[in-house]
């Protein structure tokens, strides 16, 4: 109801091999957002994307690629996934504005094994 | 950089009153507060733009004090529904990402 889903919800994987993470939104925002959250990191920023095929790095963006090619819909893969990268990924959409914050989808647990 | 927030965790009994601080060392275009409970997605509390401003949102306020680079989130007359982890996340130009602090776990006990 938030308009925003990520799948999967949790997924087991193992080391080396290539993840892709789905984030759709119906809200038809220009913005949207990877972060990962790790215990005592909170949340830090993977990739985003201000439109479709306008995408940017993050600060913590090694190992992480992005494509938008539709308004609804962002992927995040990782290229060969190691332990490192187990986490809980969210994603986010915002409006441009001044008013608006982000919506946060319910995240996908992420575990490399 | 990534913002400063205090304490890291703090324990309450309902009715008690709290405040949560968030401090940047560079200048900042607006605030955000998030709360997370456990288990779930950040939610969205307010924003506060430079200015000066402080908001409401029941019994939740927040300010911001420009000349300092400093947010504080005021929760008075503590709920058990409070508890949480909250997250302030700072944009320093209104056109980039928020970038969060590590988070304030706010436990509330009856």
């Amino acid at each position: 109801d938030a308009g925003i889903t990520q799948s999967p919800r949790h997924k087991v994987t193992e080391t080396g091999t290539p993840v892709t993470l789905r984030c759709h939104q119906t809200e038809n925002h220009r913005y949207m957002y990877w972060y990962r959250q790790d215990p005592g990191h909170g949340l830090r920023l993977i990739h985003y994307s201000y439109g479709v095929k306008d995408t940017d790095k993050g600060e913590v963006s090694d190992g992480y690629s992005v494509s938008r090619s539709k308004t609804e819909d962002f992927l995040l893969t990782l290229e060969s996934a190691t332990s490192s990268q187990t986490s809980v990924y969210f994603c986010a959409i915002s409006r441009r504005g001044e008013t608006y914050g982000y919506t946060f989808g319910s995240g996908t647990r992420l575990t490399v094994v | 950089q990534q913002p400063v927030q205090s304490p890291q965790a703090v324990i309450l009994r309902e009715g008690e009153d709290a405040v949560i601080n968030c401090s940047s060392s560079k200048a900042l275009y607006s605030v955000h507060w998030y709360r997370q409970k456990h288990g779930e997605a950040p939610v969205f509390l307010m924003i506060l733009l430079k200015g000066g401003e402080q908001k409401g949102h029941e019994k939740i306020s927040a300010s911001f004090n420009e000349k300092k680079q400093q947010s504080s989130l005021y929760l008075t007359a503590s709920q058990l529904s409070y508890s949480g982890t909250y997250f302030c996340g700072t944009d320093v130009s209104g056109n980039t990402p928020l970038v969060f602090g590590k988070g304030t776990r706010l436990s509330v006990i009856a």
